[in-house]
């Protein structure tokens, strides 16, 4: 296993065009979490899952966004109708059940919205 | 979260010597933190954790201290490398909140040869 992982790495969109992200997260791990971090800030949750599921989001996660997880393995992230706001590192991570052992970040997707 | 004015956003040292990097954290109720290096264009690194029943832990030239007395968290390294030049964060779970980190302010450190 080769940790989590992201794609694409880098993405640069037209205002109004809608993006999608996948993350795939380390195997053993039935916890997924999406992240945003602006530039010079530190990571914001926006929402994850366990298994399926998504238990909680944050009020940062508009209507534009929607994530899902449909077989408990993968995660995709879309953001429809994006704005130069949007303009972001998005970041995955997974953990155990267990939330406390094995949170593990990917590399991210940077989105530019132009 | 509050600061008690700890947090340095910057800092710069010399290569050898040792650094500490201090966080302040949010939640009295936190019961999980960890320290993340983050170099430029790459997703947080994992460095160490430290659960709150723990005032001290060590890993490869890395100590982590917590006092929850006031609710502070430090990052020591030894004998910093120019490859530790990267943004440190701290970050926190609290068991009654959820299972999403809350990141603090991050700490660029910068290792001059």
């Amino acid at each position: 296993d080769t940790g989590v992982s992201q794609d694409p790495r880098h993405k640069i969109t037209k205002r109004g065009q809608n993006v999608t992200f996948r993350c795939d997260p380390i195997s053993e791990h039935n916890r997924l979490y999406w992240y945003r971090q602006t530039l010079g800030q530190g990571p914001e949750f926006l929402t994850y899952f366990q298994n399926e599921a998504q238990l909680e989001k944050s009020r940062l996660l508009s209507d534009r966004f929607s994530a899902e997880r449909p077989k408990g393995s993968f995660s995709t992230l879309e953001i429809q109708r994006t704005e130069q706001g949007d303009s972001a590192m998005y970041l995955c991570a997974s953990s155990w059940t267990d939330r406390n052992y094995g949170y593990t970040f990917g590399s991210g997707t940077r989105l530019t919205v132009v | 979260g509050e600061s008690v004015g700890l947090h340095l956003p910057t800092l710069s040292v010399q290569e050898g010597d040792n650094s500490i990097i201090n966080c302040a954290y949010s939640n009295s109720a936190s019961d999980y933190f960890i320290w993340y290096k983050q170099e430029s264009g790459k997703g947080p690194q994992f460095i160490i954790d430290i659960r709150s029943n723990m005032d001290k832990r060590q890993g490869q030239r890395v100590t982590v201290l917590l006092n929850k007395t006031v609710k502070h968290l430090s990052l020591q390294i030894a004998a910093t490398q120019p490859g530790d030049s990267a943004v440190y964060f701290c970050a926190e779970i609290a068991n009654q909140a959820g299972t999403a980190l809350i990141f603090g302010k991050g700490t660029t450190l910068s290792v001059s040869s």
